[in-house]
């Protein structure tokens, strides 16, 4: 079956620093991404979305890309500030359509 | 207006108990869904329900009762749960267009407790 998921389950990175974290999924048919947000007590939030006829995609202070020839994406943010400490989910398309799956998630620290 | 409300924020129950999970949002979003998210794990789909209608069931037990009685509104109705299912039980709504998939926007959840 399709599976979305996290290389590393804890990333720590210095304040103003650049983080970037990864996703592998693994049906080559997947044609959309979102990576989302969830801080501790709260619902998952939406930071940006792709498409996969799109390699980049930008919004405020986050970039993703989406490497479709190894079936990869990476959330880069960029000066890391405390208020993005969470753990952050890509989610992709399941198999029936509404349903999405979600990777284990990445738990962002940011050091002062 | 990108909000999912959900009610209540915290719940404790008995195991023979009967309670509702209440959620609504005023996006004009024609599909809904229920997760259950266990601490430390990822969202797990439980119902998706497209024109207020059911159209996944992602195999979760009879105790758990999903209702959509309108557009806006989506319902989780509990009786004789387990304290297993103690877990955040979050909401979500998304646009419906043929063949696609859509941003799924998430409410604040509510906290279950079975006792």
């Amino acid at each position: 079956g399709e599976s979305v998921g996290l290389h590393l389950p804890t990333l720590s990175v210095q304040e103003g620093d650049n983080s970037i974290i990864n996703c592998a999924y693994s049906n080559s048919a997947s044609d959309y991404f979102i990576w989302y947000k969830q801080e501790s007590g709260k619902g998952p939030q939406f930071i940006i979305d792709i498409r996969s006829n799109m390699d980049k995609r930008q919004g405020q202070r986050v970039t993703v890309l989406l490497n479709k020839t190894v079936k990869h994406l990476s959330l880069q943010i960029a000066a890391t500030q405390p208020g993005d400490s969470a753990v952050y989910f890509c989610a992709g398309p399941g198999g029936s359509q509404g349903n999405l799956i979600f990777g284990k998630g990445t738990k962002l620290s940011v050091k002062p | 207006d990108t909000e999912v409300t959900q009610t209540p924020k915290h719940l404790v129950m008995g195991m023979t108990n009967k309670k509702s999970l209440k959620c609504e949002q005023h996006m004009g979003h024609r599909a809904m869904y229920w997760y259950k998210q266990k601490a430390k794990k990822p969202p797990e789909l439980m119902f998706v329900y497209s024109y207020e209608k059911l159209s996944i069931n992602e195999s979760v037990p009879s105790r758990f009762s999903p209702e959509c009685p309108n557009s806006s509104l989506l319902n989780l109705h509990l009786h004789a749960l387990q304290p297993e299912d103690s877990a955040l039980y979050l909401c979500a709504s998304s646009q419906v267009l043929a063949g696609g998939q859509y941003t799924q926007y998430f409410g604040p959840g509510t906290r279950l407790t079975v006792l």
